[in-house]
C-alpha cells in the first residue's frame, strides 16, 4: 500500500494477557520506528530500527515490552502481561532515509487493557 | 525532554492565516526545524522542515528567525480540516535514529 499500515486497529486486553501489534512500513523504507501515545500527550520514543537491525530500544519502558523487525520489513512489537498502565495509542513510523525529510505514521493500534 | 516551547492552544477563524509560533532557544547548528500535525484518531503527519531559511511547501510556509531561537507555522487560508494538534520539533537532520522527540503541541481550532 501507500502509506504505513497498523494492526489491529484496536485491541482490549485483560491484565495480564499477552500482545503483538503489527506495523507494515512502506515498501523499501529502511528506518522504522515505534512510539507510544497515552491519551491527550505527545507521541513518545520506544525503539528504532535500520533494516533488521535494533539501533536503540532505550524508550522499551519495561523488559515487558519486544520489537523485532526480522526481515527488515514488517516490524511486531509485543506486550507481555500486559498491566493496565500500558493501554496507549502505540504508533509506527517508516522512512527511506532516516527521517532526513520526515517521517510516515501509521494510524496506531489503541490498547486497552482491562 | 522536548527542546521546544509551544503555546497550548489557540483558535483561529476559518480562510485566514493560521500563526503558530515556536521557541526553540537552545537549538544548535546541525538540528532542523521539523513540524508535524496530529488529526483526532490518525497518526502524526509530516508538515514542512528548514534549517534557518524560509520554507515553503503546498501544506505550509515556515518562517525560521535569523537567531534561529524561534519559529512560525504559517497555514495561510485556515480550513476546518486544519484542525488538529501541531507539533514543532528540532532535530539532527543527519543523526541517523536520532528519534524525534514530541512535547504537548498546540491544539489549533479552526472556528467556522
Amino acid at each position: 500500500g501507500a502509506g504505513v499500515s497498523q494492526s489491529p486497529r484496536y485491541k482490549v486486553a485483560k491484565r495480564g494477557q499477552d500482545v503483538a501489534l503489527r506495523c507494515d512500513p512502506i515498501s523499501g523504507h529502511v528506518s522504522l520506528f515505534w512510539y507510544q501515545q497515552a491519551l491527550g500527550q505527545g507521541p513518545e520514543f520506544l525503539t528504532y530500527f535500520q533494516n533488521e537491525a535494533q539501533l536503540d530500544k532505550s524508550g522499551l519502558p519495561s523488559d515487558r515490552f519486544f520489537a523485532e523487525r526480522p526481515e527488515g520489513s514488517v516490524s511486531t512489537l509485543k506486550i507481555q502481561r500486559t498491566q493496565q498502565e500500558d493501554s496507549a495509542v502505540y504508533l509506527c513510523a517508516s522512512s527511506l532515509d532516516a527521517g532526513k525529510d520526515g517521517y510516515t505514521f501509521g494510524s496506531g493500534t489503541r490498547l486497552t487493557v482491562v | 525532554d522536548a527542546k521546544t516551547t509551544q503555546p497550548t492552544s489557540m483558535d483561529c477563524a476559518e480562510g485566514r492565516a493560521a500563526n503558530l509560533p515556536c521557541n526553540h532557544s537552545t537549538i544548535s547548528g546541525n538540528e532542523y526545524v521539523y513540524w508535524y500535525r496530529q488529526i483526532h484518531s490518525q497518526g502524526p503527519q509530516y508538515i514542512i522542515h528548514g534549517l534557518k531559511n524560509n520554507e515553503t511547501n503546498e501544506m505550509a510556509s515556515l518562517i525560521i528567525t535569523e537567531d534561529r531561537k524561534s519559529s512560525t507555522l504559517i497555514l495561510p487560508h485556515a480550513t476546518l480540516r486544519d484542525t488538529a494538534v501541531y507539533y514543532c520539533i528540532v532535530r539532527d537532520r543527519l543523526d541517523y535514529g536520532q528519534n524525534f522527540v514530541f512535547g504537548p503541541g498546540t491544539r489549533l481550532s479552526v472556528l467556522p
